[in-house]
């Protein structure tokens, strides 16, 4: 069955950087869009960044533009996602996310979350 | 960005009412939106996609409706395993975004 373990979170300095992995099981990171969804401490959901089936396309939420890059290594079926220049304000538990489908719409919504992963941001 | 906008906050109901929650967008995004449950400590899980589609496993009870910019979820019979909070988002465009959430708690 589908399983997504993500790993890499902790405590992290203003201005620091940490690399967040998901490992993917159970089905191919080459079929699936695949996303970052993080929710800081007793807020909603945010969603943060996406990567297209065929790695050809990755969007980003507005306040983690520029800062973080989401990647994946299809032989591995590992998706991952790079913070730098962290702030008080990454401070979330991080979920990667796999989409319903391939193509539009079905790649935007989501029906397998992993456990997340916690990241905090403090001097 | 598209704002998402779900009414109310908050609602208490007791076992067997009838809970609706509506979900504004800022813009039309068609029928490209989701409903998601979210208990304390647990993950999200997906209720309902493009608006009225029940996502395999959920109870036939909770029901998706609206188009363009209004949206309503809708629980038949509030059962124990309800209580939780439920959140919408929209998949019109990137960057893709929830609603604030709704608390359906214990009357």
């Amino acid at each position: 069955q589908v399983q997504l373990v993500e790993s890499g979170g902790g405590v992290v300095q203003p201005g620091g950087s940490l690399r967040l992995s998901c490992a993917a099981s159970g089905f191919t990171l080459r079929s699936f869009a695949m996303h970052w969804v993080r929710q800081a401490p007793g807020k909603g959901l945010e969603w943060v960044a996406v990567i297209s089936s065929d790695g050809s396309e990755k969007f980003y939420g507005d306040s983690v533009q520029g800062r973080f890059t989401i990647s994946r290594d299809t032989s591995d079926n590992t998706l991952f996602l790079q913070m730098n220049n962290l702030r008080a304000e990454d401070t979330a538990v991080y979920y990667c996310a796999k989409a319903i489908g391939r193509q539009q719409p079905e790649s935007r919504y989501f029906d397998h979350w992993g456990q997340g992963t916690l990241v905090i941001v403090s001097s | 960005d598209i704002q998402m906008t779900q009414s109310p906050s908050s609602v208490s109901a007791s076992v067997g009412d009838r809970v609706t929650i509506t979900c504004r967008a800022s813009r039309d995004i068609r029928s490209w939106l989701a409903w998601y449950q979210q208990k304390p400590g647990k993950v999200p899980n997906l209720l309902i996609y493009a608006t009225s589609s029940l996502q395999s496993g959920v109870p036939s009870r909770f029901s998706g409706s609206g188009s363009g910019t209004d949206f309503t979820l809708t629980i038949s019979s509030l059962q124990p395993e309800d209580f939780a909070t439920y959140y919408c988002q929209q998949a019109n465009s990137f960057p893709l975004t929830f609603g604030g959430g709704t608390k359906v708690e214990i009357k």
